[in-house]
């Protein structure tokens, strides 16, 4: 079955620290992987992408994200966090049945200054 | 830039009241959604649609209806209002380009009382 897990609920980091985000996936052929973030009362706005290529994705805000084929994984990264990181962080990947993304339930961030 | 509109960012209706929802997108994507959002249990899908007049269930349809009379237009409808249709709802947008990234709108929240 395909599926996207985001295994933290929330995660908390106090501001300057390095922060990691995790998500991993189960699809059928070539992961298109997304990271999304929302902030209160917003709709979702889109921070990167993989599709191909470099396993290192640049993205919005200073964000990247690692894609990891043997682990399945495509965890979300800063270097230094800002209190206005602090967010909710949905991942998704491509449905390879159709075009549908399949989303993680989302994971809080919490940047303390 | 791919611009999603909702009608409303906020609206308070009656149980009972038939409610329409209402989005719209600039970018003539093929592909559109309707989510709705609540705490802990992150994004549902309610139906898409992949062309006009064509529409697909998702996850939790119950309760609801859609219209896709033109391209750009895709209408969420609640025939009669119920509490537990209170939530924030988010429409997307996506074209039928093998990638399929997802273009929000802002959301609209919902009271039904």
């Amino acid at each position: 079955a395909q599926s996207v897990a985001q295994p933290e609920d929330q995660v908390n980091v106090a501001e300057g620290n390095p922060l990691t985000v995790k998500c991993t996936y189960s699809v059928s052929g070539n992961p298109y992987l997304f990271w999304y973030v929302q902030y209160p009362n917003r709709g979702l706005q889109f921070l990167l992408k993989y599709i191909t290529g470099d396993n290192l994705v640049k993205g919005s805000y200073g964000f990247e994200a690692e894609f990891n084929k043997s682990q399945t994984s495509f965890h979300l990264k800063k270097p230094s966090a800002l209190v206005s990181d602090s967010a909710l962080y949905f991942c998704a990947v491509r449905d390879g049945r159709n075009y549908q993304l399949i989303w993680g339930a989302g994971t809080k961030l919490i940047i303390k200054p | 830039d791919v611009k999603v509109t909702q009608s409303s960012r906020y609206l308070v209706k009656r149980t009972g009241e038939k409610v329409f929802l209402e989005c719209v997108q600039d970018m003539d994507h093929e592909n559109m959604f309707w989510y709705r959002q609540d705490p802990g249990l992150g994004l549902r899908l309610i139906y898409f649609s992949y062309d006009v007049k064509m529409k697909e269930k998702g996850d939790i349809p119950e309760g609801y209806s859609v219209s896709r009379e033109k391209k750009e237009r895709f209408s969420l409808i609640l025939e009669s209002a119920s509490t537990n249709q209170t939530s924030m709802y988010l429409c997307a947008s996506s074209s039928s380009d093998g990638i399929y990234e997802q273009y929000f709108g802002p959301g609209t929240r919902l009271t039904v009382t």
